[in-house]
This record gives structure tokens, C-alpha cells and sequence, in this order.
């Protein structure tokens, strides 16, 4: 498996500002990936982080919203931009150790409350 | 469109009975299928996954069902102890595709 750290693991923000969340990983990895679980939902997957890339977004969600960067292959950023309390989440990473499996490995989540 | 379901939110299971959790999918090009757990305030952890070319895995005290006739796999947990109180997450992906589609998750509670 793999130690994913997130950063921070909770905030409260006002509506109209953007918080930036760090997913940091114990090894390299290729693939890196962005979850949300809104209250009482599933998680649904943001986008897809692959090093030297841009990221890949799912339907509904939006780079300018969400900007999301790739540093390296141990590091990721997500920024919930211009935040209303609809973005009241926890978000995720996750990472896939390219194993063949399709297992992913999650971070212990950034539950963000936005008043 | 929800593909994949929990339809029960909760389980409440006595300590040493079997735990059963359900899972239903739409999707006919899923080809593996996983579970998760996840206790609060942590990330999901990665339970035991099976193939669509098999109907089933085992590992310890999880065996994981899937009918694929039926869209529908199961979460099988014998004996159910106390620290598998968590919710459950299904998930399903396709063709070594990476997304996981995930179920609304059931919480499972085991009684003593």
C-alpha cells in the first residue's frame, strides 16, 4: 500500500474564498486522483492527476473551479475556488500504485465546512 | 444516473452472526468490482476486490459474491467483530480504466 497525508484535515472558510488542499505520498506514483464526498453521498471522482500533464476533469466539474497541480509524482494540489457552501465536502486523494488491480489508496480526507 | 447502489443505509448485525452487504450496478462494461471501509474521519481503506470473470474471492473472514446475470455482487463478513463497525463502499470500474464509481455506502454496525 502507500501513506498518503492530506493537508490541512479541516478548515472552515467564508463563502467567495479559494482554499488549497496538499495530498503528499510515501513513493512515486504515476496516477493521482481527486475525490469529493458531499454530506450523506457517495464519493465522486473530480479529476484525474498524472505528472506532466494537465489534469483530466469529470462531467460537472470545471479546472477554473477546481485547479489542480502536479508537481511531481509524489505531490498534488486541489483549490476549491470562489467557495459557497455547496462545496461543504470532504475531499479526497487517492493514488493508484499501477499494479494492475485498479485498487486505489485514499488519503485521510479535508472535510471543509464554507459558511 | 446512479450506477452504482446501496440501497440499505444501515446493517446492524450481532458480533459472531454474518454480515451481508448488497450492491447493485447498471453498467454492463464494469469488469472488476471492490470494497471499501471507511471509519469517521479517515479515508477509505481497500477491503477486497473480484474480477468479472469470477463469481468469487475470499480473504479471511470477507468473501465477496458477484452475479453478473444480476448486476449484483455481496459483501460477506463471518464472524462480524466489533472494529467492522465502518460504512461500506461498493465500487466498479471498467476496462483498467482507473475511475471508480462508487455506491452511497451502507453503515454497518455490530452489536455485542
Amino acid at each position: 500500500s502507500a501513506v498518503i497525508s492530506q493537508k490541512p484535515s479541516r478548515d472552515i472558510c467564508q463563502r467567495g474564498t479559494s482554499l488549497t488542499i496538499q495530498c503528499q505520498v510515501d513513493s512515486q506514483v504515476t496516477m493521482m486522483f481527486w475525490y469529493r464526498q458531499q454530506p450523506g453521498q457517495s464519493l465522486t471522482l473530480i479529476a484525474t492527476a498524472n505528472q506532466g500533464s494537465e489534469a483530466t476533469y469529470e462531467s460537472g466539474f470545471v479546472i477554473d473551479k477546481f485547479p489542480i497541480s502536479r508537481p511531481n509524482l509524489t505531490f498534488s494540489t486541489l483549490t476549491v475556488s470562489n467557495m459557497s457552501p455547496e462545496d461543504s465536502s470532504i475531499y479526497l486523494c487517492s493514488v493508484d500504485l499501477n499494479r494492475g488491480y485498479n485498487e486505489q489508496f485514499f488519503g485521510p480526507g479535508t472535510r471543509l465546512t464554507v459558511l | 444516473d446512479q450506477q452504482v447502489k446501496q440501497n440499505s443505509p444501515s446493517l446492524s448485525v450481532q458480533e459472531g452472526r454474518i454480515s451481508i452487504l448488497n450492491c447493485d450496478y447498471t453498467n454492463s462494461m464494469f469488469d472488476y468490482f471492490l470494497w471499501y471501509k471507511k471509519y469517521p474521519a479517515e479515508g477509505p481503506t481497500f477491503l477486497i476486490s473480484i474480477s468479472s470473470i469470477k463469481d468469487k474471492n475470499e480473504d479471511g473472514r470477507f468473501t465477496v459474491f458477484l452475479n453478473k446475470s444480476a448486476k449484483h455482487l455481496s459483501l460477506h463478513i463471518v464472524p462480524s467483530q466489533p472494529g467492522d463497525s465502518a460504512v461500506y463502499f461498493c465500487a466498479s470500474t471498467s476496462g483498467g480504466a482507473q475511475k471508480l464509481v462508487f455506491g452511497q455506502g451502507t453503515r454497518l454496525t455490530i452489536n455485542p
